[in-house]
């Protein structure tokens, strides 16, 4: 079965600091892969994504890692701020439109 | 959220019966999807449609129905025949050919 495995299941980081959220995959015919932002009793919202002919992605405070011979994304929030707290999740897919999900991390930013 | 809408955004319902669960857009996208969402599973595919009167099954769409009479709406039945059905579900959208799926605001069932 393919699968998406996301680390750690629960973060907390100081205001200002680095947010890193880890994923890996196991299906080499991934070719995008998007993190999800969703915040409690609302749907996930979709806040960026990869595809794997590029190594790093950034979009404001928000970058996508990729290591393709590792098989792994990361998502690193810069100057992570309380807005920020919500529950992330990682996904990927390939091309047929069946996106797998990560089980989610719960991040809090700390003042 | 988009222009997608669920509602309602509670339900309650005895264990038994049937309920379904409606999902539309107006983003004019062809393909929707229903996700079933539980705390520490992440999502996880109930039934997909990329097209007018068709739709496929997901990973999890035992005790499940769905119908797609009409590009805009995309309804989930839960039946008597979903062991635990107690979940919080989202419908999302996508263009036909792309990748970027958008979610609804969700609806959380509670069977008691």
């Amino acid at each position: 079965q393919q699968q998406v495995k996301q680390s750690p299941q629960s973060l907390i980081v100081q205001k200002g600091g680095i947010s890193i959220i880890n994923c890996a995959y196991e299906n080499t015919a991934f070719d995008y892969f998007p993190w999800y932002q969703q915040f409690p009793g609302k749907g996930p919202a979709l806040l960026i994504a990869i595809r794997p002919d590029v190594s790093e992605k950034k979009e404001g405070r928000f970058t996508i890692s990729f290591n393709k011979s590792a098989k792994q994304f990361s998502l690193h929030i810069m100057d992570s701020q309380p807005g920020d707290s919500a529950t992330y999740f990682c996904a990927a897919n390939f091309g047929n439109e069946k996106l797998t999900f990560g089980t989610g991390t719960r991040l809090t930013i700390i003042p | 959220d988009g222009g997608i809408t669920q509602s309602p955004k509670y339900l309650f319902r005895k264990e038994g019966q049937n309920v379904t669960l409606s999902c539309e857009q107006n983003l004019n996208h062809d393909a929707m999807y229903w996700y079933r969402q539980d705390p520490g599973q992440g999502l996880r595919l109930i039934y997909y449609s990329q097209i007018v009167n068709d739709f496929q099954k997901g990973d999890i769409a035992e005790g499940y129905s769905v119908s797609r009479e009409k590009k805009e709406s995309f309804p989930l039945t839960v039946t008597s025949a979903q062991k635990n059905p107690t979940a919080f579900y989202l419908c999302a959208s996508s263009e036909q050919g792309s990748d970027e799926q958008y979610f609804g605001p969700g609806t959380r069932l509670t069977v008691t």
